[in-house]
């Protein structure tokens, strides 16, 4: 049990439409970081969020955003989405205040896109 | 342009014996590892780090060996137990612009035999 909790856990949405998905943070952690897994890789870095602005992001393009409010939970938003959007969204949370630190992760959302 | 690799989709090791799984990356200038271990329908949870100034670091049955000079890294699970059967990700952290990104490798599906 890591403390990081995503909703909805499954979602089925059809190509074009727009999704959001949530994201409630480990209490006491600032930052907030998205990825994308999809089927037989590993996750892909999406964006990062920290105190409520941006803070660094993958290759993914802008129909990819975020939001994070100041109780640290996040949103991911996705728009026009694609077949190819289809993964698992993992929402991951830490407390970066220098040195090592680890990111601890929700159980993901899966997005069925069709 | 993959920067962190585990060549070796799956391994099958008998209880009580050893697992060693492997990771190889690319980028010098990252600074932190870590192994995750990933259940179906679970989100990764975080088992071993390890800083790049050690080459190693050991938490019970785990140990995590940083080879710099060859950049690879290795998890040692030993004794295996049936309950470690999952997907095993490696992550190496990258700073970008004061932003931690964590680059994860495709996994490896480890299948400990009872």
């Amino acid at each position: 049990e890591t403390g990081v909790t995503q909703s909805p856990t499954h979602l089925i949405k059809t190509r074009g439409q727009q999704v959001t998905l949530r994201c409630s943070s480990q209490s006491g952690h600032n930052t907030v970081s998205w990825y994308q897994q999809a089927l037989g890789q590993g996750p892909q870095f999406i964006f990062q969020y920290y105190r409520e602005e941006e803070n660094g992001r993958g290759n993914f393009p802008p129909r990819f955003s975020g939001l994070q409010f100041p109780n640290y939970s996040s949103e991911l938003n996705v728009n026009a989405l694609e077949l190819d959007d289809s993964a698992l969204y993992l929402c991951a949370s830490s407390l970066v205040v220098g040195g090592n630190t680890e990111a601890f992760f929700g159980q993901g959302t899966r997005l069925t896109v069709v | 342009d993959q920067q962190v690799k585990q060549n070796s989709p799956s391994l099958s090791v008998q209880e009580g014996r050893i697992s060693i799984l492997n990771c190889d990356y690319t980028n010098s200038m990252f600074d932190y590892f870590l192994w995750y271990k990933k259940y179906p329908a679970e989100g990764p949870t975080f088992l071993i780090s390890i800083s790049s100034i050690k080459d190693k670091n050991e938490d019970g049955r785990f140990t995590v060996f940083l080879n710099k000079s060859a950049k690879h890294l290795s998890l040692h699970i030993v004794p295996s137990q049936p309950g470690d059967s999952a997907v095993y990700f490696c992550a190496a952290r990258g700073t970008t612009s004061g932003t931690y990104k964590y680059i994860f490798g495709t996994g490896t599906r480890l299948k400990v035999l009872a």
